[in-house]
């Protein structure tokens, strides 16, 4: 079956504690992207990743690495995690098109989230 | 980053009536998307209509784009109570990449 996987779905933690929350895909998509969901605010992108060893800032990257070591895993890294960064947190992946040199996401397939709680 | 803006936020109906939410935007795209969310679970791609269409046609979801008014519409014919979710529109950009960018949602629900 075609997925996208996140683990862990819960996590609690406290200031400070590096944590880090992985994302797997089964579809040999090119594109992967995390983000993060608030109320209110939409889903904002903190990273994305273009193919392996390819990865680049969104909107709200600061306080966040990853990592695209191999084509199917982007891990999300939290070094220091802070109260700010408490979230729904969302994988996702899709193939990517090409047209006149410029790149396109086709439809994006999400993972089931991770709801992060920092104290 | 240029961001969809939704409208209604809201939308409050009854089963078996048709839901429209429109969607517009400020810059070109390459294609704009439709998802849906259940409360707190993943989004579920709707529909994608690329910026040369002007319509695409899904089961109940009809999905119209225009590009001279930079606007789009998701309509849901013959509402069910599990139509109730949030519904986002993603706008893929022209850009070097290839991110799409998600609006914040619209909540619909449709009351039995």
């Amino acid at each position: 079956e075609a997925q996208v996987t996140q683990n862990p779905r819960y996590l609690i933690t406290v200031t400070g504690k590096k944590l880090t929350v992985t994302c797997s895909q089964n579809m040999n998509h090119e594109y992967m992207s995390w983000y993060r969901q608030d109320p209110g605010l939409g889903l904002r992108q903190i990273y994305y990743s273009m193919n392996v060893e390819v990865t680049d800032k969104g909107d709200v990257p600061e306080g966040y690495k990853v990592s695209r070591k191999e084509k199917r895993n982007f891990p999300l890294i939290l070094e220091s995690p802070s109260p700010n960064q408490t979230s729904l947190y969302f994988c996702a992946s899709s193939l990517q098109g090409a047209s006149m040199g410029r790149l396109f996401s086709y439809e994006q397939y999400f993972g089931p989230g991770t709801r992060l709680t920092v104290t | 980053s240029q961001q969809g803006e939704e409208d209604p936020q809201a939308l409050s109906i009854q089963e078996g009536e048709n839901a429209t939410m429109n969607c517009s935007y400020k810059t070109s795209i390459n294609n704009l998307q439709w998802y849906r969310q259940n409360s707190g679970r993943g989004l579920v791609h709707l529909i994608l209509i690329r910026s040369n269409e002007r319509e695409k046609h899904s089961g109940r979801l009809r999905v119209t784009l225009d590009t001279s008014k930079k606007s789009s519409s998701l309509l849901i014919t013959a509402s069910r109570a599990a139509d109730t979710a949030s519904y986002f529109c993603a706008l893929g950009g022209t850009g070097a990449n290839s991110k799409l960018t998600f609006g914040k949602g619209i909540t619909l629900s449709v009351r039995p």
